[in-house]
Formats: C-alpha cells, sequence, structure tokens
C-alpha cells in the first residue's frame, strides 16, 4: 500500500485563492521530502526541497512567495500555492525518502490543481 | 549539471511487439543512482528499478529488462511482448548519491502506446 499520501487529488479553484496540498509518510519518519510539478505531457520538474523544522531550498526559477512550503512535523509536508492563476494548473507531486528502507523513496499519488 | 535525455517521445507498438526505451544520462558524479518509473494515465508514478553506477549487470524482471553501459551513458528498457497494459508514460531518472540524493532529475519522458 502506499507509503507517501497527498491530499487532495485534484482541486478546482478560482483564480486569485490559495491551494493548500498535503504529502504525508504514512509509515516512516522523513525529514526531507521533495515537491514536483508536472505540466500537461511534460516531464517532472523539481520544485524545491522541504527540509523538517528550517526553510525549504527552492529550485532556480521557481518563486519561493508563491510556492510556500512548510514541514513542521517529521510526516506532513505542505504546499501552499498563493494567489493561483491558471498558469499555475499542473500536477504537483511529492516524494520521501525513508532510509530506513534499502529502495526507499516514494511518491505520493500526485494532486491535480485546476485554476479556472 | 546532471541532464537525462529520453529522445523517443512516443512509440508505439502492437500487441506482443517488444519495444525498448532509450535513456542516456550525464552526470559529474562518480556515485549516482538511475531509475525507471511508469505513470499509467491515472498519473501516479510507479516504480519499477533503481540501479547503482557501480552495478552494471543487466536486469530481468517478468517481462521488463535493463541494459546498463556506463561507457555510453545509457540505461535503456526494453518491454518484451507488449501488452495494452503497458501503454503509459515511462520516464528515466538520475539522482545523486548520499544522504541529500534522492530528488530526481527526470528524462522527458516517453508515451508508450500498445494497440490491441
Amino acid at each position: 500500500g502506499a507509503v507517501v499520501s497527498q491530499h487532495p487529488s485534484w482541486v478546482i479553484c478560482k483564480s486569485g485563492t490559495s491551494v493548500k496540498i498535503e504529502c504525508r509518510s504514512l509509515d516512516f519518519q522523513a525529514t526531507t521530502m521533495f515537491w514536483y510539478r508536472q505540466f500537461p505531457k511534460q516531464s517532472l520538474m523539481l520544485m524545491a526541497t522541504s527540509n523538517e523544522g528550517s526553510k525549504a531550498t527552492y529550485e532556480q526559477g521557481v518563486e519561493k512567495d508563491k510556492f510556500l512550503i512548510n514541514h513542521a512535523s517529521l510526516t506532513l509536508s505542505t504546499l501552499t500555492v498563493t494567489s493561483a492563476h491558471p498558469e499555475d494548473s499542473s500536477f504537483y507531486i511529492c516524494s520521501a525518502r525513508d532510509f530506513s528502507r534499502e529502495i526507499g523513496l516514494f511518491f505520493g499519488e500526485g494532486s491535480r490543481l485546476t485554476v479556472l | 549539471a546532471q541532464k537525462v535525455t529520453q529522445a523517443q517521445t512516443e512509440i508505439s507498438v502492437v500487441e506482443k511487439e517488444d519495444v525498448t526505451l532509450d535513456c542516456v544520462y550525464e552526470t559529474r558524479d562518480t556515485t549516482y543512482y538511475l531509475f525507471w518509473y511508469k505513470q499509467p494515465p491515472s498519473g501516479e508514478l510507479v516504480f519499477l528499478i533503481r540501479r547503482n553506477s557501480f552495478d552494471e549487470q543487466n536486469e530481468i524482471s517478468g517481462r521488463y529488462s535493463w541494459n546498463f553501459q556506463k561507457s555510453t551513458s545509457s540505461f535503456n528498457f526494453t518491454i518484451t511482448a507488449s501488452q495494452v497494459v503497458d501503454s503509459a508514460v515511462y520516464f528515466c531518472a538520475l539522482s545523486e548519491a548520499g544522504a541529500a540524493g534522492n530528488k530526481l532529475t527526470f528524462g522527458g519522458g516517453t508515451r508508450v502506446l500498445v494497440k490491441p
């Protein structure tokens, strides 16, 4: 079964509103989680690295004030898309590393955001 | 900087045909990991394989096989006797080793369409 869960799996919102997406590690503690964005028919691009108890590290070109990341506990990271616009419509997917497992990199199911 | 290239954007085959997906990577790291993921229309990423840079043995898992050629920086994936359920987008990915690793650089993906 899934060991990393995302919520919501899909969301539709109006332009200008903020949307929060949660990424949870279900049976392990994750000090580091990663957020990716995937536009339709494109590849996955790393947006940021979420670090528990400290600031996220953003990739070049990703607006940190627009994509707020909070990793307040060892099992939860949240991505908030602030003042969303139609161009933010995308598939957002997180991953987390479980160092206790040999191949311990797990992806969430993804969250599809549509901004009207 | 790391880079992964999947030259084939889309491959269409008839059921029972074999299909090979190409993946070429670039990295300055001497230790790294290579991955293949399957992304069906539902969007979730399905882990297929991880290979570390020191293990050049080819691997077979059922109808899937992988050919890692470090000399040519390639990690190709073959589906033997393809089935309709194999229709999906397949991503090759690369990560650095170490505790800070497992943030992945993805290739552009190859869409495989298996026709009955």
